[in-house]
């Protein structure tokens, strides 16, 4: 079974300053794919970022990116010049190849400050 | 195209009545899930559907829940003998590719079992 795990509850930063969120994971396999989601306040998930763990190289998109370290089993997220927008839960996720469900963790809830 | 559309928004059912949510995934998605998130909780995997074909269903869709995907299109899950502990956020996500390259979910059925 896999497991995801976030310990932090709630962030709040100043927009504009960066904030990293932390998740770790565990698994047996060697193949899956690792995400962050976003939950905006009363808004369906949209997915932030992927990454496959083959990979050694951290997945960017614009300005979100990770540093995924597999010997760890770390799995954080980084949100540059963090504006009014980016306000929401966070969520990690896990799935293994091959496999259809994805496996969450509980969830930061980033609050960022005007 | 408008998304993963779920109907209702909202429902609030007495204990051990049944009720029954629909999700209409974006149309050319063949992959439909559904997921159940409880207060301050990630999303859980129920079940995946692969056009009409329901492929896995997680333990934690018991007896009293079934999922239907008739013709490959919409999708529908029912709840019956609801209880309390069944309140929750269900979300129906839909995607072209495997789990791995990532979901589009809709905003969800918030349940109240009073």
């Amino acid at each position: 079974a896999q497991t995801v795990t976030q310990s932090q509850p709630e962030m709040s930063v100043q927009e504009a300053e960066t904030v990293t969120l932390s998740c770790t994971y565990d698994t047996s396999e060697s193949n899956y794919y690792l995400f962050w989601y976003k939950q905006p306040p009363s808004r369906q998930m949209i997915l932030v970022i992927r990454q496959e763990a083959y990979k050694q190289q951290n997945a960017t998109e614009n300005r979100f990116s990770v540093n995924f370290q597999k010997a760890a089993k770390s799995f954080s997220l980084k949100i540059s010049d963090s504006q009014l927008g980016d306000t929401a839960m966070y969520f990690c996720a896990l799935v293994i190849g091959g496999a259809d469900g994805l496996t969450f963790g509980k969830g930061t809830h980033l609050i960022i400050q005007p | 195209d408008t998304g993963v559309s779920q109907d209702p928004r909202h429902k609030i059912t007495k204990r051990g009545q049944n009720v029954t949510f629909r999700c209409d995934p974006i149309s050319e998605h063949n992959r439909l899930y559904w997921y159940r998130q409880t207060l301050g909780q990630g999303p859980e995997f129920l079940t995946y559907f692969q056009n009409e074909a329901q492929l896995e269903k997680s333990r934690l869709l018991s007896d009293r829940f079934s999922a239907e995907r008739p013709k490959g299109s919409f999708s529908t899950l029912e709840i019956q003998r609801t209880e309390q502990g069944d309140s929750a956020m269900y979300l129906c996500a839909s995607s072209l590719g495997p789990s791995w390259d990532g979901y589009t979910f809709g905003s969800g059925t918030r349940l109240t079992v009073v």
